[in-house]
């Protein structure tokens, strides 16, 4: 167990949805990144925050948006889905920057019919 | 930015076998080289990581080296285990950036 929560595990949504995924980062963590991996690919760095404050951002669409609250857990959202949004969405935590390991969450599998 | 190249992208070997895996980085500022495995459907792991300031590292069957240099770093499996199948995924750290960005992966193969 890493330590890192994510909520839900499955996620069944029709195109043109807006669905919201979940992450609590493990204990001391203050640095929170977002992973997109779709079928047989590497993974795709979406965003980072750290302590509140978003500090970098990857290849992330404007459809996508995330933010980190008081408490550090994270939420990511997703709208206006479309079937090529289909994919294992990972959250990871390090104590600081990436420079620290990153623990990886179990992912949310989100699939857009 | 960093741009991280992996080869090869799928390997199978025998069981007993070594397995090496190689990455190139661009960014000779890079500071940090994680290696991480994930087997199906899970997630990724940390198996091992080096620092650029130490040329190699182990951890039982697993060893990492760094040639700054050449700017490249491997991962070595020896004695491998039809357990060690999975897609392993190197990383790199650039000291600019805040984040890791990664290698494409490679998916290993250890047949009884």
């Amino acid at each position: 167990d890493s330590g890192v929560t994510q909520t839900p595990k499955h996620l069944i949504t029709a195109t043109g949805q807006r669905v919201t995924l979940r992450c609590s980062p493990r204990s001391g963590d203050l640095s929170v990144y977002w992973y997109q991996q779709s079928l047989d690919q590497g993974l795709q760095f979406l965003i980072q925050y750290y302590n509140g404050e978003e500090r970098a951002k990857g290849n992330i669409l404007e459809r996508f948006s995330a933010q980190q609250f008081p408490d550090l857990h994270s939420e990511l959202n997703l709208s206006s889905l479309e079937l090529g949004d289909s994919a294992l969405y990972f959250c990871a935590s390090s104590v600081d920057t990436a420079d620290s390991p990153l623990h990886f969450g179990n992912g949310t599998r989100l699939t857009v019919t | 930015g960093e741009n991280v190249e992996q080869h090869p992208s799928t390997l199978s070997v025998q069981e007993g076998d070594s397995a090496v895996i190689k990455c190139t980085y661009s960014d000779s500022a890079s500071n940090y080289f994680p290696w991480y495995k994930q087997e199906l459907g899970k997630r990724p792991q940390l198996i091992i990581d080096i620092r650029s300031n130490v040329g190699e590292k182990k951890d039982q069957r697993i060893a990492v080296t760094l040639n700054k240099t050449a700017k490249h770093f491997s991962l070595h499996i020896t004695e491998t285990q039809p357990e060690d199948s999975a897609v392993y995924f190197c990383a790199a750290h650039y000291s600019g950036y805040s984040t890791l960005t990664f290698g494409k992966g490679t998916m290993l193969l250890v047949s009884p």
